[in-house]
């Protein structure tokens, strides 16, 4: 089965500030997604970056960007020039390229400090 | 013109009820699901439905039944309400298999309902 680890249950950062957000999965799946989804406190599920296991680049989305190491089947999110409107849960989560369903590792809450 | 909706956002009730929560898409999606978040902020999906066709149902108590009236609807029932079942219970829609779907919103959340059982 695949999982999903988010091994920092929180993390705080300066405004202004690049903050790393870890992430390891586990499969044996060679075609997969990888996402990292925001959770504010309205509750509401917001995709931040997506990446394709296929696909040796790192995912880019304006201040978020990704680091995937496939051979070490990790998957962290680096946040730019933090905003406080970063602030949030954070999820992990993974999908089989066949599977219609999204694994969810147990999420990072950020806190962003002026 | 939310694209995933659910209601009520919020629902409070007594153990023993029976209790149901609406899901509605306007995105054409072909595939619909529930997600459970528990209290430690844990999500987990519940059920799958593709073209009204259960597809997932990752060992939910038979207390559950979601309804698929058509492929834009997918409802959840939730029988004999206990305190354990207290989460937020997110709908959910993609186009097809997650995979396929678009990059910028290939699982598209509904905002969440906040159950909670006294």
């Amino acid at each position: 089965a695949q999982t999903v680890t988010q091994s920092q249950p929180e993390m705080s950062v300066q405004e202004a500030e690049t903050v790393t957000l870890s992430c390891t999965y586990d499969t044996s799946e060679s075609d997969y997604y990888l996402f990292w989804y925001k959770q504010p406190p309205s509750r509401q599920m917001i995709l931040v970056i997506r990446q394709e296991a296929y696909k040796q680049q790192n995912a880019t989305e304006n201040r978020f960007s990704v680091n995937f190491q496939k051979a070490a089947k990790s998957f962290s999110l680096k946040i730019s020039d933090s905003q406080l409107g970063d602030a949030a849960m954070y999820f992990c989560a993974y999908s089989t390229g066949t599977a219609s369903k999204l694994t969810f590792g147990t999420g990072t809450r950020l806190q962003v400090t002026l | 013109d939310t694209a995933v909706s659910q209601t009520p956002k919020y629902l409070v009730t007594q153990m023993g009820n029976d209790k149901s929560i609406k899901c509605e898409q306007n995105l054409g999606h072909d595939t619909m699901y529930w997600y459970k978040q528990d209290s430690k902020k844990f999500l987990k999906i519940m059920f799958s439905y593709n073209n009204k066709e259960l597809i997932i149902n990752e060992t939910v108590p038979n207390r559950f039944s979601p309804k698929s009236p058509d492929k834009a609807h997918l409802n959840l029932h939730i029988n004999s309400l206990e305190l354990g079942d207290s989460a937020v219970y997110f709908c959910a829609s993609s186009q097809d298999l997650v995979s396929s779907s678009s990059y910028n919103s290939p699982l598209h959340f509904g905002n969440g309902t906040r159950l909670t059982v006294t």
